[in-house]
């Protein structure tokens, strides 16, 4: 199975700031990966697929990049709403697997 | 409006069964492919079980491999996780989540039922 890991497990940081959370692959998974955002008690919501592309109605200050093995989901400038739980995800083969997820703190 | 409803959750004893449902409505169910999501409490998500829009392929997380059946019924636009064999460790919400045409990530989620394996 392919092992994902996400770095740092925790981030605080204050509205405004941008913050990169890192994703890693045990192998390659080419573009094949995607972001969420899962705020507490409610479903997780699809920012970024095929590691770059932003789903529909996603704010812009949120991107994403990187092949391979390794990848980065990056907030140009955190708003209020953003703090949140995110996860990775590859797709590239079953099962599919999810990072251990990035819970992002107000400072 | 694409919807996914989840139900069928519940208290169960180690060893025990139950059977989960999606209903979905809103899109032509047969022509996606579907995946059951966990999330035991305070942990994060484990993607547990998925098929392809005929029914015909079917894939599991090896935690599961050997316990758990994903099916669906495309003419009642409904998918479903029969869970056998379950284990304290199965406790968790079960979600189903759908694909779209564009891409084989997970765009539209239920809300999830709550499994507790307990006894």
């Amino acid at each position: 199975d392919i092992q994902m890991t996400q770095s740092p497990s925790t981030l605080s940081a204050s509205v405004g700031d941008r913050v990169t959370i890192t994703c890693r692959a045990s192998q390659s998974i080419s573009s094949w990966l995607a972001w969420y955002q899962q705020e507490p008690g409610k479903a997780p919501k699809l920012l970024i697929y095929k590691a770059s592309t932003l789903e529909s109605v996603v704010p812009s200050r949120f991107s994403g990049s990187g092949s391979g093995t390794e990848f980065t989901l990056t907030i140009s400038s955190l708003q209020p709403e953003d703090f949140a739980t995110y996860y990775c995800q590859q797709y590239i083969t079953y099962p599919y697997t999810f990072g251990q997820g990035t819970k992002l703190e107000i400072k | 409006e694409v919807k996914l409803l989840e139900s069928g959750g519940g208290l169960v004893q180690p060893g025990g069964s139950l059977r989960l449902s999606c209903a979905a409505s809103g899109f032509t169910f047969s022509t996606y492919a579907m995946s059951w999501v966990r999330q035991a409490p305070g942990k994060g998500l484990e993607w547990v079980s998925g098929i392809s829009g005929s029914g015909g392929n079917t894939y599991y997380a090896d935690s599961v491999k050997g316990r758990f059946t994903i099916s669906r019924d495309n003419s009642k636009n409904t998918l479903y996780l029969q869970m056998d064999s379950l284990r304290a460790e199965d406790t968790a919400v079960y979600s189903c989540a759908k694909t779209p045409w564009y891409s084989d990530a997970f765009h539209i989620w239920g809300q999830g039922t709550m499994v507790t394996v307990s006894s």
